[in-house]
């Protein structure tokens, strides 16, 4: 079955620091991936998206993320976080012959001022 | 812009009693997803529409729950006999069909079953 495994649950980071989390999915096949954010009170946004072509796409916030195939990873990267970027963030998969997405377990980022 | 919408966004209720929750999704979203979420956890797939016919249903999801979008706009999720396990939030997403399926999601119904 596929599965979506997100390495750190809880992440607590500084004003400035780098942050990244991991994002590793189980299928062999073509697969879509999305990274969504949930701010304190607010419903899931999505952050980014990779369907196809440059491995390294660029989301909102200054958020990017990598999709490594052999890896089956796409993890998240921001080289400077801000207070604001407190949240839960969450991985997702669609293989596309579904309309499903599968998600993983999240994480909670807090990013002390 | 008008996003996706749910109601009610807090239901409170009795073990055994029924419930029924109503989703609106983005008007020119022919895709309507249901989705559950609990503490600590990832939102899970329940089921998810095309126009009004349902297109897939997770195993998880028992007879006790029962969906619909009868005109292929708004979807009603329904849980029968509600159980303390059905403690979760209830999330709705819409998506346009075609290969890009960027899923766009409202605010939940969180459900607390006594």
């Amino acid at each position: 079955a596929q599965s979506v495994s997100q390495h750190n649950h809880h992440v607590i980071l500084s004003e400035a620091a780098s942050l990244e989390l991991g994002c590793n999915y189980s299928y062999g096949g073509t697969v879509n991936l999305f990274w969504y954010v949930q701010y304190p009170g607010q419903h899931l946004q999505l952050l980014l998206k990779y369907f196809s072509g440059d491995p390294l796409v660029k989301g909102i916030k200054g958020f990017e993320a990598e999709f490594i195939k052999s890896k089956f990873s796409f993890n998240l990267r921001k080289p400077s976080v801000q207070w604001s970027d407190t949240a839960e963030y969450f991985c997702a998969v669609n293989t596309g012959n579904t309309g499903k997405l599968i998600f993983g377990q999240g994480t909670t980022l807090q990013v002390k001022p | 812009d008008t996003g996706v919408s749910q109601d009610p966004r807090h239901k409170i209720t009795k073990r055994g009693q029924n419930v029924t929750f109503r989703c609106d999704p983005i008007s020119e979203h022919n895709r309507l997803y249901w989705y559950r979420q609990t503490l600590g956890q990832g939102p899970e797939f329940l089921t998810y529409f095309q126009n009004e016919a349902q297109l897939e249903k997770s195993r998880l999801l028992s007879d006790r729950f029962s969906a619909e979008r009868p005109k292929g706009s708004f979807s009603t999720l329904e849980i029968q006999r509600t159980e303390q396990g059905d403690s979760a939030m209830y999330l709705c997403a819409s998506s346009k069909q075609g290969v890009v399926n960027e899923q766009f999601f409202g605010p939940g119904t969180r459900l607390t079953v006594l």
